[in-house]
């Protein structure tokens, strides 16, 4: 089983700021499947990027996605107030699939 | 337009069963995977089960032998029939779909199921 551990667990920033996330795997990812969702309260996560750098359908271009092997980021260049979420990695390269526990980007 | 709709969460006692159904809309349910994923109250994601296209499935070893996932290509639904339901299995059970390298690109609302006695 791949371990995913995100950090850092909180992120206080205020908006327009740069966001900087990372996800770290326990074994190589294979192919780069990793992908990054947002998830706001009361709500279903949402796919923002996968195969480690391709954005989703909609996601705007301040979310950025990259890395290969154990180590991965998910960069939000401009905060925008909407942006303040947690959000989780997961690695589908192969069963069982994980989640990192997540990081939390709180207003400053 | 994709759409994942959730339904039959509910009170359930330990050592209970209950059937959980996703009904899709907008995409043809065939040929895309489909996931079972869940969220403990106040905790992460886990993803939980996955029937692939082809029809195989697979799961978290927490759930093997107790839950099993199937899907109704008839009526595009996505089935998880729980068994032997314990305390720490009450979450949040969202279904999800994708196509495989492309993660999961469509998620439901989401069905509460909460085990409890």
């Amino acid at each position: 089983e791949i371990v995913l551990t995100q950090s850092p667990g909180t992120l206080s920033l205020s908006p327009g700021e740069k966001a900087t996330l990372s996800c770290r795997a326990s074994q190589s990812v294979y192919n780069r499947f990793l992908a990054w969702y947002q998830q706001k309260p009361g709500q279903a996560p949402r796919l923002l990027i996968y195969g480690a750098s391709s954005r989703a359908t909609g996601i705007p271009d301040r979310f950025s996605g990259s890395g290969s092997g154990t180590d991965f980021s998910l960069i939000i260049s401009r905060l925008e107030p909407e942006d303040f979420a947690v959000y989780y990695c997961q690695h589908y390269s192969g069963s069982p699939w994980t989640f990192g526990q997540g990081t939390k980007v709180e207003i400053k | 337009e994709v759409h994942l709709v959730e339904s039959g969460g509910g009170l359930i006692q330990p050592g209970g069963s209950q059937r959980l159904s996703c009904v899709a809309s907008g995409f043809i349910v065939s040929g895309n995977y489909l996931t079972w994923v869940r969220q403990a109250p106040g905790k992460g994601l886990e993803w939980v089960s996955i029937i692939y296209s082809g029809g195989q499935t697979s799961y978290v070893d927490s759930v093997k032998g107790r839950f099993t996932i199937s899907r109704d290509d008839s009526t595009s639904t996505l089935f998880l029939q729980m068994h032997s339901l314990r305390v720490e299995d009450t979450a949040i059970y969202y279904c999800a779909k994708g196509k495989v390298g492309a993660a999961l690109d469509s998620w439901g609302q989401g069905t509460l199921v909460a085990v409890s006695s």
